[in-house]
């Protein structure tokens, strides 16, 4: 069964400085990942996607993660952090379900907070 | 503008007293599905519809119901709310249900508290 692991509920960096939150999967099938935000007050918004093309995804806003599968990981970074991206990150990964079906499996998400 | 809406956003409520949380969407799409999200659990899916008339449980369904009579409108129902529903709900839409091909967007959000 696939599944995902974010390492550190909440993380804290300075402004400027880099982010890296961690997410680690596991699947017996070459896995599709996700990475979700969620600002405060609002659903869930989609960050970027890997689906087997390259290994490296950028994503909205100045983001990417790198799909390591030697490490099972898919840690998201963005080189400077700004305090508009103070919010809730989800890591997930599809299953299929049925045919033409498939669903997300999330993390249990990674509150980043930054510091001025 | 494309949006998933929820209604009401907060709501307090009693045990037993039967609740519907509505969520609407204005861009034609097929797939529908409701979430709840508690903290250190993520996300889990409660029930989706893949079209009109076509519904079928999640991964954590016991205690609701859901009905798709409508292609715009998926509510979903708590007929007698427990305090373990107690949690902060999520209503999503895509053209499809392939999440590698179809992007899920998301309501705001409806935040229930069972006394």
């Amino acid at each position: 069964a696939q599944s995902v692991t974010q390492l550190g509920s909440h993380v804290s960096v300075s402004e400027g400085a880099l982010v890296l939150l961690r997410c680690n999967y596991s699947s017996s099938v070459p896995p599709y990942l996700f990475w979700y935000v969620q600002y405060p007050n609002q659903g869930l918004q989609l960050l970027l996607k890997y689906t087997s093309a390259a290994t490296l995804v950028k994503g909205i806003n100045g983001f990417e993660a790198e799909f390591k599968k030697s490490e099972t990981s898919f840690h998201l970074t963005k080189p400077s952090a700004h305090m508009s991206d103070a919010a809730e990150y989800f890591c997930a990964v599809s299953r299929r379900w049925s045919f033409g079906n498939e669903k997300l499996t999330f993390g249990t998400g990674t509150r980043l907070t930054i510091i001025p | 503008e494309a949006q998933v809406t929820q209604n009401p956003r907060y709501l307090i409520t009693v045990t037993g007293k039967k609740l519907t949380v509505t969520c609407s969407q204005n861009m034609n799409h097929e797939y529908m599905s409701w979430y709840r999200q508690d903290p250190g659990l993520g996300l889990r899916q409660i029930y989706y519809s893949m079209n009109v008339e076509v519904t079928d449980k999640g991964d954590v369904p016991e205690g609701y119901k859901v009905s798709r009579k409508e292609k715009r409108n998926f509510p979903l129902i708590l007929e007698s709310p427990s305090p373990n529903q107690t949690s902060l709900y999520f209503c999503a839409s895509s053209m499809g249900p392939e999440v590698t091909k179809e992007t899920q967007y998301f309501g705001p959000g409806t935040r229930l508290l069972v006394l």
